[in-house]
């Protein structure tokens, strides 16, 4: 009954792989995001997707692709993983997205991701 | 940077006390909003203060808002051992938000 679950919650590997983070919502948003937290807290935003369609892409390393295959799904790619890639990685939605003035995010659990 | 700042980086108190928090940030805003963080948990939306609005409450929550002062604050009162968490305040679309403030309620 989870609004917002994405899985793995851990994701341990080496440098130079490639992983997948996975983003499911059932509240029926329109606009799902990622979000990056670091060590010291700070949380980030990634991408945007608005009905499957990319909105914003923060600066970003091209390593990280982001695939929506429809408006409940947003998938976080990361390709030849680097240790500064560790952090926890948040999925968003909220109801209305970009342009809008009183979005409220709805945030999964997170998925901690440690690069060895 | 628009992101906004909160104030104190960690706050401790007593149970029952009252805890209080502050945001500033650098740009206009249209409204401004607050979230908690739990350990190894997601974010979770507190309460949302528009820009026209300048206090508002939910529970043992106060938060108000000062435009001219591109200042915040949130207010706890008779906090409870399960309020320790982190504390974020949020602007801007997309949302955009500060370090937090991490609290600790000691019983």
């Amino acid at each position: 009954d989870t609004a917002v679950s994405q899985t793995p919650k851990y994701l341990v590997t080496q440098m130079g792989n490639d992983k997948s983070i996975k983003c499911e919502q059932n509240l029926g948003h329109d606009t799902m995001y990622w979000y990056k937290q670091d060590s010291k807290k700070f949380l980030k935003i990634m991408f945007s997707y608005n009905n499957k369609e990319l909105i914003i892409n923060e600066t970003v390393p091209n390593r990280f692709s982001p695939k929506s295959p429809d408006k409940a799904h947003l998938n976080l790619h990361i390709n030849s993983l680097e240790l500064g890639d560790s952090a926890v990685y948040f999925c968003a939605s909220s109801y209305r997205g970009q342009g809008a003035t009183n979005e409220k995010l709805f945030f999964g659990s997170g998925t901690q991701l440690s690069v060895l | 940077s628009q992101q906004g700042e909160e104030d104190p980086q960690a706050l401790s108190i007593q149970e029952g006390e009252n805890a209080t928090m502050n945001c500033s940030y650098k740009t206009s805003i249209n409204n401004l909003q607050w979230y908690r963080q739990n350990s190894g948990r997601g974010l979770v939306h507190l309460i949302l203060i528009r820009s026209n609005e300048r206090e508002k409450h939910s529970g043992r929550l106060r938060v108000t808002l000062d435009t001219s002062k591109k200042s915040s604050s949130l207010l706890i009162t008779a906090s409870r051992a399960a309020d320790t968490a982190s504390y974020f305040c949020a602007t801007h679309t997309p949302l955009v938000f500060g370090k937090g403030t991490r609290l600790s309620v000691i019983a």
